[in-house]
């Protein structure tokens, strides 16, 4: 497609549970980055692949959040058992090599009751 | 963490004024980028200056940066209603492949015909 795609649009889940978010980037952009944008808020840095290998993921707030990017274009941001205060938008943008730009999804809301 | 912080957090004016925000960073940084987001929807890139730079225009927006003063502003001429939005800086700390941008608080701008 022609923009980052995100899936699902709203992902309700019960605490506890497993979640998959599916980012899939703008063909042929090696960077792609994962954002949480709670309301109110602006974004907040999760995690960032160059390729397949996550670059930088300080942003994690603990270790139920993993995200993955096997073959360097489609991620997936895995929540182990969900907490309620891990509801939030859960932003993807994905960036060509060396530009400072970065082109957002739509976002995944996830409400965790 | 948020870098940034937009001044003011909330903004009214009529179509035709200008509109002004204000952000302000705490560490150096390689560029700064403004962002916009429209109501549940994903953050469409603006404008980057880039540290070096003091002054961008694209168009009805003019970007000034003071790195003295880790400060930068947008302004918006001739405002339509179309532009109501929030409205995000971002500074990014990274010199290589790929963009590390923290996020401010954001400004949100509410038009009126």
């Amino acid at each position: 497609g022609a923009g980052v795609s995100q899936t699902p649009s709203n992902k309700v889940t019960e605490k506890g549970k497993y979640v998959e978010l599916r980012c899939d980037p703008i063909s042929g952009h090696t960077a792609l980055y994962w954002y949480r944008q709670s309301l109110g808020q602006g974004p907040e840095f999760l995690i960032y692949f160059q390729g397949t290998g996550a670059a930088d993921d300080s942003g994690l707030p603990n270790d139920r959040f993993f995200a993955v990017r096997p073959e360097g274009s489609v991620s997936t941001l895995k929540i182990q058992r969900t907490e309620r205060g891990d509801s939030a938008v859960y932003l993807c943008a994905s960036s060509s090599r060396g530009a400072g730009e970065l082109f957002f999804g739509e976002g995944s809301r996830l409400t965790v009751l | 963490s948020q870098q940034g912080e937009e001044d003011p957090q909330a903004l009214s004016i009529q179509e035709g004024e200008n509109a002004t925000m204000n952000c302000s960073y705490k560490t150096s940084i390689n560029n700064l980028q403004w962002y916009r987001q429209n109501s549940g929807r994903g953050l469409v890139h603006l404008i980057l200056i880039r540290s070096n730079e003091r002054e961008k225009h694209s168009g009805r927006l003019r970007v000034t940066l003071d790195t003295s003063k880790k400060s930068s502003s947008l302004l918006i001429t001739a405002s339509r209603a179309a532009d109501t939005a929030s409205y995000f800086c971002a500074t990014d700390v990274n010199t290589g492949t790929a963009s590390k941008l923290t996020f401010g608080t954001g400004t949100r701008l509410q038009v009126t015909l």
